[in-house]
Formats: C-alpha cells, sequence, structure tokens
C-alpha cells in the first residue's frame, strides 16, 4: 500500500492567496483527519470525517478554513485567504476504526509557508 | 489545554543506553498511544495501551499506563542512533461514536553515536 498521499509537499503562497490542501488516504480506511503542526501549538487537530461526513470540526480556527470529504479516496483543507499565521506543516491521517484498529497512519505533510 | 503533556522536552543519551519518556494526562481515557516523528516525516505508530492494561512490550519499547495517576511512561531499550526522533503520546478520551487523539506536545529524544 503507498500510504496516505499528500500534496503538495510544498507550499509557499502570498497572504491573502486561496491554498487547497490534499489528501489521499489508504483504501478501506473509514477515518480521515486533518491536523495542523506547529512549535508553538504542537499537533492541532483540525476537523475528521468518518465514511465522508465530517464529524467534529471544532478545530478549524476560523471562517478562512473549510474541509470536505467528496468520496472515500480524497480529502481537500481549503485556506482563503490565508495569513502568515497559518503557515505550518498540515498532516492528513486515516484510521480504519470499524476494523477495531485505533492507530492513525500519517502522511508526509504539507509544510505551508504564506508570506 | 493538553491532554496529554510529555515530559522531558528534551532528552538527549549515548547509543546503547535506555531512554524513558513520561506522559501525563487530564481525563478518563479508552486508549494510549505513543507516535514517533522523525524530522520532516509524518507520526508513525508505535503502540497502543488500553486502559485495562498496566504494561505492553513491543520490541525494544516498553509503554506503562497508571489509570490511578493519569500517566504513561514509554522505555526505549539499548538505544540507536537510529531511534533519533520526538516521541508523542495520544489519548483516546472519546465516548459513543465519537473518535478522535489528543497529542501531545512531544519529547525530542537524541541518541549519539
Amino acid at each position: 500500500d503507498a500510504g496516505v498521499i499528500q500534496s503538495p509537499r510544498h507550499e509557499v503562497t502570498e497572504m491573502g492567496q486561496e491554498v487547497t490542501l490534499r489528501c489521499k488516504p489508504i483504501s478501506g480506511h473509514d477515518y480521515l483527519f486533518w491536523y495542523r503542526q506547529t512549535m508553538m501549538r504542537g499537533l492541532e487537530l483540525l476537523i475528521y470525517f468518518n465514511n465522508n461526513v465530517p464529524i467534529d470540526d471544532s478545530g478549524m480556527p476560523e471562517d478562512r478554513f473549510s474541509a470536505k470529504m467528496p468520496n472515500a479516496s480524497f480529502s481537500t483543507l481549503k485556506i482563503q485567504p490565508s495569513e502568515p499565521r497559518d503557515s505550518a506543516v498540515y498532516f492528513c491521517a486515516s484510521s480504519f476504526r470499524a476494523g477495531g484498529h485505533y492507530e492513525q497512519y500519517f502522511g508526509p505533510g504539507t509544510r505551508l509557508t504564506v508570506t | 489545554s493538553q491532554q496529554g503533556e510529555e515530559d522531558p522536552q528534551a532528552l538527549s543519551i549515548q547509543e546503547g543506553e535506555n531512554a524513558t519518556m513520561n506522559c501525563s494526562y487530564k481525563t478518563s481515557i479508552n486508549n494510549l498511544q505513543w507516535y514517533r516523528q522523525n524530522s520532516g516525516r509524518g507520526l508513525v505508530h508505535l503502540i497502543l495501551i488500553r486502559s485495562n492494561e498496566r504494561e505492553k512490550h513491543s520490541g525494544r519499547l516498553r509503554v506503562t499506563l497508571d489509570t490511578s495517576k493519569k500517566s504513561s511512561s514509554l522505555l526505549i531499550t539499548a538505544s540507536r542512533a537510529a531511534d533519533t526522533a520526538s516521541y508523542f503520546c495520544a489519548t483516546d478520551a472519546s465516548g459513543g461514536s465519537n473518535y478522535k487523539l489528543t497529542f501531545g506536545k512531544g519529547t525530542l529524544l537524541t541518541v549519539n553515536p
């Protein structure tokens, strides 16, 4: 299996621009998570989906952030408009909870820099 | 506040020595997991211990859980330079159909050759 795939790996953009991060979870997994990691705040859960349905988006910082999961093999996290404080590494993770497995499998992350 | 807090924040040891990292949490949990993150990479799951377990082993890893003290420890025996990474504990305090982990800020382990 290829593991969780994220694109792009690096993104540099200017303040005010729209940013779209993409994630392909491991095939067959029923949960998908979006995290943000910074030195100051550590690893924060932004939103997670179960069977493509958003379950908890309480970690989404503000309305500038939105996430979708149109099907079981694809999810996007969009920031519009982006701000310098959004600079962070964004991780996507997936897990197979229905199989009784609790561990999460993380992608390599997208390093976002907003100037 | 963070559910899991690791201690120490940083640890530097020589190859061959044992490394012990601790994690404290605040609420009741279903399970506690440890993850490793190499620089510039995603997190990798190491081991899971359920709330009704007290100790678990996996290779050179030993995890303990004390629910009365709301704490866990991760012991890496006979450390290698390749063990250099950040280690995170994550707690699953979910109830019902919810399922999410809360991560601590991690312990940065440096193993010197």
